[in-house]
């Protein structure tokens, strides 16, 4: 079965301090990716997507993240944090799927402190 | 102007119970989805529908139906509530295929 991991459940770190949330999915064949942003008590956001084209995709909020097909991975970065970007973290893959599914992963925590 | 928008924010009632949740959305998308969101915030697609049309139907138990009067809503009705139904849940829509769904600000669910 497809699957998509968020390999870290809860990050803290300190502002200034750069974050990588790593993102792995099993599907071989064409994905489209997402990384979504939960802040507290709020609904979900997008942050970027990659469809196609160059793997390093900028979103917004300063956040980047590279697909690597051969690794299967949708890493996100983000060089210098905010206490702002406390929330929670999800990548979703579309598995090629035309109707637009999302299969989410985990999600992770991240809280910055000051 | 609210894109998404779910009524109600919390919803708290006892099991056997049937209650619904509704849903709008004013970006003129054709495509509306539902997800739960476990304890753990973990997130999975339940249904969605174009153009009031079901398209995808997940592993869900049929005390749950979904109904879609016209494109901008689209509703979750919940039969025989359970202690397990107790989540949040969320509506998102988009324009169909593969873009950005924007989600609602969701249901908090309790069942008692």
């Amino acid at each position: 079965a497809q699957s998509v991991s968020q390999h870290n459940h809860h990050v803290i770190l300190s502002e200034a301090a750069s974050l990588e949330l790593g993102c792995n999915y099993s599907y071989g064949g064409t994905v489209n990716l997402f990384w979504y942003v939960q802040y507290p008590g709020q609904h979900l956001q997008l942050l970027l997507k990659y469809f196609s084209g160059d793997p390093l995709v900028k979103g917004i909020k300063g956040f980047e993240a590279e697909f690597i097909k051969s690794k299967f991975s949708f890493n996100l970065r983000k060089p210098s944090v905010q206490w702002s970007d406390t929330a929670e973290y999800f990548c979703a893959v579309n598995h090629g799927d035309s109707w637009g599914k999302l299969q989410f992963g985990a999600g992770t925590q991240v809280v910055v402190t000051p | 102007d609210t894109a998404v928008s779910q009524t109600p924010k919390y919803l708290v009632t006892q099991m056997g119970n049937d209650k619904s949740i509704k849903c709008e959305q004013n970006l003129g998308h054709d495509t509306m989805y539902w997800y739960k969101q476990d304890s753990k915030k973990f997130l999975k697609i339940m249904f969605s529908y174009n153009n009031k049309e079901l398209i995808i139907n997940e592993t869900v138990p049929n005390r749950f139906s979904p109904k879609s009067p016209d494109k901008a809503h689209l509703n979750l009705h919940i039969n025989s509530l359970e202690l397990g139904d107790s989540a949040v849940y969320f509506c998102a829509s988009s324009h169909r295929g593969v873009y950005e769904q924007y989600f609602g600000p969701g249901t908090r669910l309790t069942v008692t």
